[in-house]
């Protein structure tokens, strides 16, 4: 079963952009992943799905700020002019055996 | 748009029983398969258990096997999970989730607002 490995916390300036780091575990380079956003107090939201190629597909209302990539095993969402909203936890997630798979989530704070 | 309410949450004493609910609506609920999620209080996501849309395969976290039953009843839309033999590490938000798959491959797309879990004597 894959393991995905996330920092922490991150935090990043208003107005600037952060790139999260979701990592897979070895022989799950090319796997793909999901983000989640979760902001405090409320229920986690579906960002995008993220393939090892680098392609990725947001879901409904997303904004454009929210882009995804891919290196290896490493997947990123990067964030652009950051908003005060954004200051979340974010979760990767994928599939594997019929079983959901979570990092443990970066807690973003927006300075 | 695509929406999820659980209820059925509450304080329970260890060892008792709680059926939670998942109230679907604006999709085919039969078409889409359904996962259980839980986070424990200033905790991260953990999976616990899904079915997939005909109701007859389903899959639990070693956390809760022989303990929860995830089932559903496509007539109403709704998702369940039954929970038995409670215990405090099973105190936590819990959330359902709709799955999307493209090619087999599969991700969580719609999340409900959660129904808080406490197991308390």
């Amino acid at each position: 079963q894959p393991v995905l490995t996330q920092s922490s916390s991150a935090s990043a300036s208003l107005g600037s952009s952060v790139k999260l780091t979701c990592t897979l575990s070895s022989g799950h380079s090319s796997s793909f992943i999901a983000w989640h956003q979760q902001q405090p107090g409320k229920a986690p939201r579906y960002l995008m799905k993220l393939e090892s190629s680098g392609t990725y597909n947001k879901g409904s209302g997303i904004p454009d700020r929210f882009s995804g990539s891919s290196s290896g095993a490493d997947r990123y969402l990067t964030i652009s002019n950051l908003q005060s909203e954004d200051e979340a936890d974010y979760y990767c997630e994928t599939w594997d055996s019929n079983t959901q798979v979570f990092g443990g989530g970066t807690k973003l704070t927006v300075l | 748009q695509v929406q999820l309410v659980e209820s059925g949450g509450g304080v329970v004493q260890p060892g008792r029983s709680l059926r939670l609910s998942c109230a679907a609506s604006a999709f085919t609920f039969s078409n889409y398969g359904m996962h259980w999620v839980r986070q424990a209080p200033g905790k991260g996501l953990e999976w616990v258990a899904v079915i997939w849309n005909d109701g007859n395969t389903k899959y639990y976290a070693d956390s809760v096997k022989g303990r929860f039953t995830i089932s559903r009843d496509n007539s109403k839309s709704t998702l369940y999970l039954q929970m038995n033999s409670l215990r405090a590490e099973d105190t936590a938000v819990y959330y359902c989730a709709r799955i999307h798959c493209t090619n087999g491959a599969c991700h969580l797309d719609y999340w409900g607002q959660g129904t808080l879990v406490t197991v308390s004597s």
